[in-house]
């Protein structure tokens, strides 16, 4: 089955620096990468997602990249505030099961200091 | 109140018992998941649903089981035989269709003990 490797584990950074998390896969077919984050106390959400046809994407604040040769993509986070203090988690989806399946990397602690 | 929900927040169990973890939606999903959260291991997911009456097997199921009857509620029981049950369960949902977003939606999920 698919494996997702993240890195850092922990990541701190100066407020209004930018922050990169980076995950590895290992299944060439699979083609959706979605980033959930999780403040403390709270549950996962969906921040930003990019599928294999797609190289980069953009939401503001954050971006993520993809790398198919390489099978790796990676999440920015520019100009950082304090609330993007957070576990940052990647995934990618499963190829034999459509998109619905996903295989989670280990998580990033980002921690933001004033 | 649209979203997804998971009851308790917090159970205690004496090992040897079996244990049922509860998640209803009510956002139309078709698809349901399973996870189980550990300090340092991201989430593993234990089961999942894709339509009524059918699930599949994710990554660490062995040691629970699920049902699912209804499109609404895909409860997990936690059986006697996980060795390791304490932890944080995490449910989610997607949807599904031709035109469907791949997000998942995350419940606020239940810490068991066991002890």
């Amino acid at each position: 089955g698919e494996n997702v490797e993240q890195h850092p584990s922990t990541l701190s950074v100066q407020e209004g620096d930018s922050a990169v998390i980076k995950c590895t896969y290992s299944d060439s077919a699979s083609n959706y990468f979605p980033w959930y984050k999780q403040e403390l106390g709270k549950r996962p959400q969906l921040i930003i997602d990019i599928r294999s046809n797609v190289g980069e994407k953009k939401d503001q604040r954050i971006a993520v990249t993809l790398n198919k040769t390489a099978k790796h993509f990676s999440l920015h986070i520019t100009e950082t505030q304090p609330e993007d203090s957070a576990v940052y988690f990647c995934a990618a989806s499963d190829p034999n099961f459509g998109n619905e399946k996903l295989t989670f990397g280990t998580g990033t602690r980002l921690t933001i200091i004033p | 109140d649209g979203g997804i929900t998971q009851s308790p927040k917090y159970l205690f169990r004496k090992e040897g018992q079996n244990v049922t973890l509860s998640c209803e939606q009510n956002l139309n999903h078709d698809a349901m998941y399973w996870y189980r959260q550990d300090p340092g291991q991201g989430l593993r997911l234990i089961y999942y649903s894709q339509i009524v009456n059918d699930f599949q097997k994710g990554d660490i199921a062995e040691g629970y089981s699920v049902s699912r009857e209804k499109k609404e509620s895909f409860p997990l029981t936690v059986t006697s035989a996980q060795k390791n049950p304490t932890a944080f369960y995490l449910c989610a949902s997607s949807a599904s269709g031709l035109e469907r977003s791949y997000e998942q939606y995350f419940g606020p999920g239940t810490r068991l003990t066991v002890t």
